[in-house]
């Protein structure tokens, strides 16, 4: 079975800090995401990347930044965290395929508080 | 980039047949269709995927019209356990297409079933 870990549940962080969110796949999967869900929004792609060191933007990136040094493991970074970037973040992976079937993987999500 | 257009909830009883309807017009040739399922508190789950006609697996059917401008997943005899967020996407592989989300990243609100005794 696919497995995409993310490192923390609940994550609880004061205005101003710098917080890394992290996430770890093991399938050797070349596609990862980071995603944010709010209430009433559904889910919103924040950065993806498909290979190390490779990355690009989603419909959010603003306020983030991302990582990725090696291939099963993909960083989301807040430089700055502010109370609107309270939100549940969900990671994913996928494989590159050709043809369509690039199934995506989801890790069980992280709660950042910014307080 | 196909954008895709789900009911917003679905309300049903158990054992009955679901269906809900995923309106993508602007379907490219090369895009598949994709549904994930989500249960509060967790991340998003594959359910099914098709190109066009009928795909059935051991959990839902996906009907997909010769026009491909739609399409209809079906769950049978739901449970109180198939209470979730159901997502329709639809696109190429997104390391095709540079510069943005494309269409198979572009998750929405997807439809809220919610099933009852």
């Amino acid at each position: 079975d696919v497995k995409v870990t993310q490192s923390s549940r609940y994550l609880v962080k004061r205005t101003g800090e710098k917080v890394f969110l992290e996430c770890v796949q093991d399938m050797d999967h070349e596609n990862m995401f980071w995603y944010r869900q709010d209430p009433g929004l559904g889910l919103r792609l924040i950065y993806f990347s498909y290979d190390v060191k490779m990355k690009e933007k989603g419909d959010i990136p603003e306020g983030y930044s991302v990582s990725r040094e090696k291939k099963e493991r993909f960083s989301l970074i807040l430089e700055s965290a502010s109370t609107n970037q309270t939100s549940m973040y969900l990671c994913a992976s996928s494989p590159l395929h050709a043809t369509s079937e690039n199934i995506q993987y989801f890790g069980a999500g992280t709660r950042l508080s910014v307080l | 980039l196909a954008k895709t257009t789900q009911p917003i909830s679905m309300d049903s009883y158990e054992g009955q047949e679901v269906n809900i309807t995923c309106s993508h017009n602007n379907i490219a040739t090369n895009d598949y269709i994709t549904w994930y399922q989500q249960f509060p508190s967790q991340g998003p789950r594959f359910i099914i995927q098709g190109y066009k006609t009928k795909v059935t697996n051991e959990v839902a059917s996906l009907f997909i019209p010769a026009d491909r401008k739609s399409s209809t997943l079906s769950l049978p005899r739901v449970s109180l356990s198939d209470t979730a967020v159901y997502y329709c996407l639809v696109g190429d592989n997104p390391t095709m297409n540079y510069g943005g989300s494309q269409g198979n990243l572009i998750f929405g609100k997807g439809t809220k079933l919610s099933v009852k005794p």
